[in-house]
């Protein structure tokens, strides 16, 4: 079984700086896919970012992007020019997928609550 | 708005009792997916249907159990309900079962406070 890590609980910075949250993962699977979800007051779930793991080159959408250390399963996710919007649970998973088709449900980490101060 | 709709928004029931918690998949999705998100246990993957078929389990107890209707949607059925039942329910939807990567959208949720 697939495990995701997230060890920050809390993080806050100021409005306009870059963060970094950090998640790591236990998994002996090849073919998996990584993301990182935002669960903002509303409860809704919205998918930020994605990285196929079979790419070496790090995914990025506007001002999110990822650093991906597949041998040390790492893929943490970095907020450039952070906006009040951010603010938000941030959870990484995981999803392995079969070749022949298919797929498992989605393994969330504990989440991140990142606060942007104004 | 993702196109998944969830119906209850919010239920509020006994210990002891059964709900049915319903999910309409966004049009042309065939594949469903419900995740229960709690304090204790976070979020987790229940169960996955793909056009009728249950195609995938997690973490869900002998207690649930889902079914994915013709017209592809999904209900969720709870029973003997405890207090540690209590969260909130979310259903997924893609256009497939997985492989080639598809996106899963997520509904609102339904919130289900158990007293």
């Amino acid at each position: 079984a697939q495990t995701v890590t997230q060890s920050q609980p809390e993080m806050s910075v100021q409005e306009a700086e870059t963060v970094t949250l950090s998640c790591t993962y236990d998994t002996s699977e090849n073919n998996y896919y990584l993301f990182w979800y935002k669960q903002p007051p509303s409860r809704q779930m919205i998918l930020v970012i994605r990285q196929e793991a079979y790419k070496q080159q790090n995914a990025t959408e506007n001002r999110f992007s990822v650093n991906f250390q597949k041998a040390a399963k790492s893929f943490s996710l970095k907020i450039s020019d952070s906006q009040l919007g951010d603010t938000a649970m941030y959870f990484c998973a995981f999803m392995k997928f079969y070749s022949g088709g298919g797929a498992d449900g989605l393994t969330f980490g504990k989440g991140t609550h990142l606060i942007i101060q104004p | 708005d993702s196109g998944v709709t969830q119906t209850p928004k919010h239920l509020i029931t006994a210990t002891g009792q059964r709900v049915t918690l319903r999910c309409s998949p966004r049009s042309g999705d065939l594949s469903v997916y419900w995740y229960q998100q709690s304090l204790d246990q976070g979020l987790q993957f229940l169960i996955q249907y793909y056009n009728g078929e249950e195609r995938a389990k997690g973490n869900i107890l002998e207690r649930f159990s889902a079914q994915q209707f013709p017209d592809l949607h999904s209900e969720l059925n709870l029973s003997s309900l405890e207090l540690g039942d209590s969260a909130l329910y979310f259903c997924a939807s893609s256009v497939a079962a997985g492989g080639a990567y598809n996106e899963q959208f997520f509904g609102p949720g339904t919130r289900l406070t158990v007293l």
